[in-house]
């Protein structure tokens, strides 16, 4: 049990381009959502925690207008990366728990790269 | 300030058993958890802890000592699908999950 599934595994685009990432708990409902991203050998950084019919919580330093987070049911979160750039590519990855002292489990992640 | 520690890097050999320590310093404490991580991939989880004391599942086992503010990851009979890197992350007490940086565990045959 406990799966999450995130589409795309990988994405290629040009500068500019808006990208969406899809985030689904496959076999339950998951109140909160977080998005993480990660550079190369580097830890996992939390870019907000999304809460499902409210606005996402944002870290410190994320940018909410290019970090586009929608969490619109139980089983679904979306990021979208407006206007994306070099700088953005980067693996996102997605999780889900099913309450708050549940772990989180995570999709298998989201490559992103910008041309 | 929240602060989880834990070795940077850690080599063992197959068939051995390694010991991963994580010490942590958080505002609140609702369970520490233990994630796997191979290069390339997403974390996957291992265990959770939330009261003193060791858990066992197969090969892996995770301890936990809150007056310690310290939790260890054992891993018996290593195998070289275990070279990854392991995550120590707490929960606090606004149940947000403070991740440690990951030790990265090297198994040499």
């Amino acid at each position: 049990g406990a799966v999450v599934s995130q589409h795309p595994s990988w994405v290629i685009c040009k500068s500019g381009t808006s990208v969406k990432i899809e985030c689904r708990s496959l076999d339950f409902q998951a109140t909160t959502m977080f998005w993480y991203r990660q550079f190369p050998k580097q830890s996992l950084m939390l870019m907000a925690t999304s809460n499902e019919g409210s606005k996402a919580t944002y870290e410190q330093g994320v940018e909410k207008d290019k970090f586009l987070i929608n969490h619109a049911s139980l089983t679904l979160s979306t990021l979208t990366v407006t206007s994306a750039h070099p700088e953005d590519s980067s693996f996102y990855i997605c999780s889900a728990r099913t309450g708050e002292s549940q772990p989180q489990h995570f999709g298998d992640g989201t490559r992103l790269s910008i041309l | 300030g929240q602060n989880i520690d834990q070795p940077t890097e850690m080599t063992a050999t197959e068939g051995a058993i390694v010991q991963i320590n994580c010490t942590y310093q958080t505002s609140g404490f609702n369970g520490l958890f233990w994630y796997q991580q191979h290069a390339g991939e997403a974390p996957t989880f291992l265990s959770y802890n939330v009261l003193d004391g060791l858990e066992e599942k197969g090969r892996f086992s995770s301890f936990l000592s809150r007056s310690k503010g310290y939790s260890y990851l054992l891993l018996k009979e290593l195998q070289m699908k275990d070279s990854a890197s392991y995550l120590c992350a707490v929960m606090d007490s606004n149940y947000q999950l403070i991740w440690g940086a990951g030790t990265k565990l090297i198994i040499k045959p």
